[in-house]
C-alpha cells in the first residue's frame, strides 16, 4: 500500500523560502502513469493545487504561483520536494502531497494523499 | 484560472439523498470527463470518492455517485448517514492550467 509522508519546516519567516519533502513508501516514484503533486489548504479555506511533477521530470504549476514554485524529484530517495519562495502570511496553510493518476497524459484524480503538514509564515 | 463553483453548504436528514453541484466552464468541466470529488473530515486529508465524473474507487460506498451535464458536475449521496457529514470538493482537469478545485461544500447531516 503506497503511502506519502510530508516533512519540513513548520515555521517560515516572511520573504524566506518554504521547503517541504514528501517521502514515498510502498511503491516507486518512478512508476509510469502517475504524477506527484503539492496541494495546500489555508486555515478554514478550500484546496489549492500548487503543481505537480511527472515521473519523466516534467513539471506543471498553478499559474498564480508559478513564479515562486519549484517542484523536484529525488529518485534515489524516492521522494519529491516543494520550494516556495518569497513567502508571506498568505502562504500559511496545511500542505499536502498527493499522487495523481494520469489518463492519456493528463491528470485524472488525486488517489493517494499524505496526512498534511502545517506551515506557518510568521516573524 | 477561476475556482469551480460549489454551494457553500447543503444539509439533509439521515436516509435522504442530497446533491452537490460543481459549476465550471467550457474550458474545464465542460470539455473533459475528468471531474473528481473528495471528502474531507475535520483535521483529515481529503479522500477520493469519485473520479472521471462517475467512477468509484475500490472501497467507496455505492451510495456515492457522480454525473455531469454541460459545464456542471454533480455528486449525489443517497441514504445519508451521520458519517457522511464532511466537506466535499470537486476538481477538474483544465487544460493548459491543469488543475482547478471547487471552493468546497459543507454537508450537514441533520
Amino acid at each position: 500500500q503506497l503511502q506519502l509522508q510530508e516533512s519540513g519546516s513548520g515555521l517560515v519567516k516572511p520573504s524566506q523560502t518554504l521547503s517541504l519533502t514528501c517521502a514515498v513508501s510502498g511503491g516507486s516514484i518512478s512508476s509510469g502513469g502517475y504524477s506527484w503533486s503539492w496541494i495546500r489548504q489555508p486555515p478554514g479555506k478550500g484546496l489549492e493545487w500548487i503543481g505537480y511533477i511527472y515521473h519523466s521530470g516534467s513539471t506543471y504549476y498553478n499559474p498564480s504561483l508559478k513564479s515562486r514554485v519549484t517542484i523536484s524529484v529525488d529518485r534515489s530517495k524516492n521522494q519529491f520536494s516543494l520550494k516556495l519562495s518569497s513567502v508571506t502570511a498568505a502562504d500559511t496553510a496545511v500542505y499536502y502531497c498527493a499522487r495523481g493518476s494520469m489518463v492519456q497524459g493528463v491528470l485524472d484524480a488525486f488517489d493517494i494523499w499524505g496526512q498534511g503538514t502545517m506551515v506557518t509564515v510568521s516573524s | 484560472q477561476s475556482a469551480l463553483t460549489q454551494p457553500a453548504s447543503v444539509s439533509g436528514s439521515p436516509g435522504q439523498s442530497i446533491t452537490i453541484s460543481c459549476t465550471g466552464t467550457s474550458s474545464d468541466v465542460g470539455s473533459y470527463n475528468l471531474v473528481s470529488w473528495y471528502q474531507q473530515h475535520p483535521g483529515k486529508a481529503p479522500k477520493l470518492m469519485i473520479y472521471e465524473g462517475s467512477k468509484r474507487p475500490s472501497g467507496v460506498s455505492n451510495r456515492f455517485s457522480g454525473s455531469k451535464s454541460g459545464n456542471t458536475a454533480s455528486l449525489t449521496i443517497s441514504g445519508l448517514q451521520a458519517e457522511d457529514e464532511a466537506d466535499y470538493y470537486c476538481c477538474s482537469y483544465a487544460g493548459s492550467s491543469p488543475v482547478v478545485f471547487g471552493g468546497g461544500t459543507k454537508l450537514t447531516v441533520l
